[in-house]
């Protein structure tokens, strides 16, 4: 298997631009979540789904983000416009949600640098 | 809510050392408990986890965490650490399936630093 698939490993864009992350989950995995990283910050939960559908959104700092999910295999999050304070690791995460619990596993994460 | 506590932000430890990683959690219910490793520009590794049964849970790396119900707490040691050991470490938790699915929450992480 080869894991959680986030793409680009590194973007880095002007103030103002849109800027898009790409996911792709472990196949047979139905639950989805999206995480940013910052030093001040640590670890925080911005969005996650389960079989596709959006639960919990409270995490998204504001409207500028915003996540999809069209199909089980594929999610995007996408800024817009985006801010030097966007600046962050954003990882993407699945895990396979059944009667007991199932690791979750992490992909390698994009680095966004917002000039 | 739940929430993690990871009272040390940076742990410097001297090569063949050993090393514990300070967790506590807060959660109204029942938990599950789990510490990741993120070696530099990588992504999130498990360590070990603790679902239930045996409090003393052994992981990958010679790692072993102890969970404390009393204590509310899952602290991480290794009896001999080695320069490879050298990552941010992250204390999670979640709730039982069967009380819904919940995401992982993280604490803030340490950061273990070995000297040689």
């Amino acid at each position: 298997d080869a894991g959680v698939i986030q793409s680009p490993r590194h973007e880095v864009t002007e103030m103002g631009q849109e800027v898009t992350l790409r996911c792709k989950p472990i196949s047979g995995h139905n639950s989805l979540f999206w995480y940013r990283q910052t030093m001040m910050r640590g670890l925080e939960l911005l969005i996650y789904f389960n079989n596709n559908v959006p639960i919990d959104d409270s995490g998204m700092p504001e409207d500028r983000f915003s996540a999809k999910m069209p199909n089980a295999s594929f999610s995007t999050l996408k800024i817009q416009p985006s801010e030097p304070r966007d600046s962050a690791v954003y990882f993407c995460a699945s895990r396979r949600d059944s009667g007991s619990y199932n690791e979750q596993f992490f992909g390698p994460g994009t680095r966004l640098t917002v000039l | 809510a739940q929430s993690v506590t990871q009272l040390d932000s940076q742990v410097p430890v001297f090569e063949e050392a050993p090393v514990e990683l300070r967790c506590n959690y807060s959660s109204s219910v029942s938990v599950y408990l789990f510490w990741y490793v993120q070696y530099p520009n990588q992504g999130l590794q498990l360590l070990l986890k603790y679902l239930s049964g045996s409090t003393l849970v052994k992981g990958i790396n010679g790692f072993e965490a102890e969970f404390n119900k009393s204590q509310t707490s899952f602290h991480l040691r290794k009896p001999s650490v080695h320069i490879s050991d050298t990552a941010e470490y992250f204390c999670a938790v979640t709730q039982p399936a069967s009380s819904g699915n919940t995401p992982l929450v993280f604490g803030k992480g340490t950061r273990l630093s070995v000297i040689a």
